[in-house]
């Protein structure tokens, strides 16, 4: 199994609401991303997790909220949403170098994202 | 800033011209990746070209590095209908000292082959 699988595929909520927004992977990578494209841009590294602890974050605002459960699955949480989040939101994974250094020498793999809109 | 840009931002084609893309970026680099989008879906890795490379091949794919002008290029010989998509390179910086590095996308480029 190469794939990685996003849900749901679109998304509208307004700006009270709470939802989150699901990524999963059975490739065995230990490191896996949220991006974030607003349309015509290149993706926007959010957040990267690495052997399921939260490595980098990219000063991202507290209304979302990553989680990574176990090795295959990682979450982003949405609370509080402005209309400005309204993006394709991306979910990446890769193997990861042995040791503890993360080196993003591989290809990433690509989920095929979840289209937010917030009202 | 690591962000590549590519150029041109688009580009239109017959189908079986080739396609030439560039990107340049701004600092020394471990890798330089290229990925395929199609709208508004997720990205499709293609090619990777490491720092001591100069040039390397996959199927129409052609991908050229030059680490003193900080830029690579793209070639999509022959090209389909298929290729209309966008095109990113993807560039990861050394080390920092904190051991972790990421991978930054360039602006992208724009194809549309024309049957």
């Amino acid at each position: 199994d190469t794939e990685v699988t996003q849900t749901p595929k679109h998304l509208v909520m307004g700006m009270t609401n709470k939802k989150s927004l699901k990524c999963e992977q059975h490739m065995g990578h230990r490191a896996m991303y949220w991006y974030k494209q607003k349309a015509k841009k290149p993706p926007e590294l959010m957040f990267v997790y690495s052997y399921e602890k939260l490595s980098i974050n990219e000063s991202v605002p507290s209304r979302f909220s990553p989680e990574c459960p176990n090795s295959s699955l990682l979450n982003l949480h949405l609370h509080a949403l402005q209309p400005e989040d309204s993006a394709l939101y991306l979910c990446a994974s890769s193997p990861l170098a042995s040791g503890v250094t993360l080196i993003p020498y591989n290809e990433q793999f690509f989920g095929p994202g979840t289209r937010l809109t917030v009202l | 800033s690591q962000q590549g840009e590519e150029d041109p931002q688009a580009l239109s084609i017959q189908e079986g011209e080739n396609a030439t893309m560039n990107c340049s970026y701004k600092t020394s680099i471990n890798n330089l990746q290229w990925y395929r989008q199609n709208s508004g879906r997720g990205l499709v890795h293609l090619i990777l070209i490491r720092s001591n490379e100069r040039e390397k091949h996959s199927g129409r794919l052609r991908v050229t590095l030059d680490t003193s002008k900080k830029s690579s290029s793209l070639l999509i010989t022959a090209s389909r209908a298929a290729d209309t998509a966008s095109y990113f390179c993807a560039t990861d910086a050394p080390l920092n000292s904190g051991g972790y590095q990421k991978v930054t996308f360039g602006t992208g480029t724009k194809l549309q082959v024309i049957p």
